[in-house]
């Protein structure tokens, strides 16, 4: 099994409708980020997590809200979901020393708005 | 906004062949730099975590150099094999990013021809 597993992998959906892309990990790791990933552009932070307490935004933050709901669990909502939202989302962990530390990524979500 | 660069976007090279890509990235309050491999339809994985000026290191036939003084990293991977083909990231950190994580280039799409 997979140490960082995302659901669900692929979602087509409308716009105007409530998306929640969820991650758990088992590494035990702290740190937990979600990225967007759209053709030609590189990996974009959307918000991060360094423990269960902590939540910030990244670069593209507008939009969407997360959840650490335990330190294993990092969700990713979009409250009223939009075309150009449609891109790869890929969860990852770190452990503490999280500038120097490898990201250990998830297999990525999929997600299309139409 | 702190900027990564990689170059080239693309490289096709035949089974055999050496090459390498460059990454380019701020060297203001540098703190680390990591090289990840991504395969299609996999999660990105990390190759390589530097820090140090002058930094080499070495997986396999795949090896990294980086100089933080002008702000740049080599990856080369020598004798290309089919299975080294995939998108190679890198990624900067730097102390007291607004992001406060790492920002990521593009990526250099390898494919290798057997």
């Amino acid at each position: 099994d997979a140490d960082v597993t995302q659901t669900p992998r692929n979602r087509i959906t409308k716009t105007g409708k409530r998306i929640m892309l969820e991650c758990s990990q088992t590494k035990g790791h702290d740190r937990m980020y979600w990225y967007r990933q759209d053709p030609g552009l590189g990996l974009r932070l959307i918000y991060y997590s360094f423990d269960v307490k902590d939540i910030n935004k990244g670069e593209i933050s507008d939009g969407y809200s997360v959840s650490r709901q335990a330190q294993a669990k990092f969700s990713l909502s979009l409250e009223s979901a939009i075309p150009n939202q449609t891109a790869l989302y890929f969860c990852a962990t770190s452990d503490f020393h999280g500038s120097t530390g490898e990201l250990f990524f998830g297999e990525g979500s999929r997600l299309t708005v139409l | 906004i702190l900027n990564v660069e990689q170059s080239p976007q693309s490289l096709h090279v035949q089974e055999g062949d050496s090459t390498n890509f460059t990454c380019s990235f701020p060297s203001s309050n540098f703190y680390a730099l990591h090289w990840y491999r991504w395969e299609t339809a996999k999660s990105p994985e990390a190759l390589f975590v530097m820090t140090l000026n002058g930094d080499e290191k070495k997986k396999g036939r795949i090896s990294a150099t980086l100089n933080t003084k002008e702000g740049y990293s080599y990856l080369y991977i020598k004798g290309s094999q089919p299975e080294d083909s995939a998108t190679y990231l890198c990624a900067s950190y730097h102390y007291g990013g607004s992001q406060g994580n790492l920002i990521f280039g593009k990526g250099t799409k390898l494919s290798v021809k057997p």
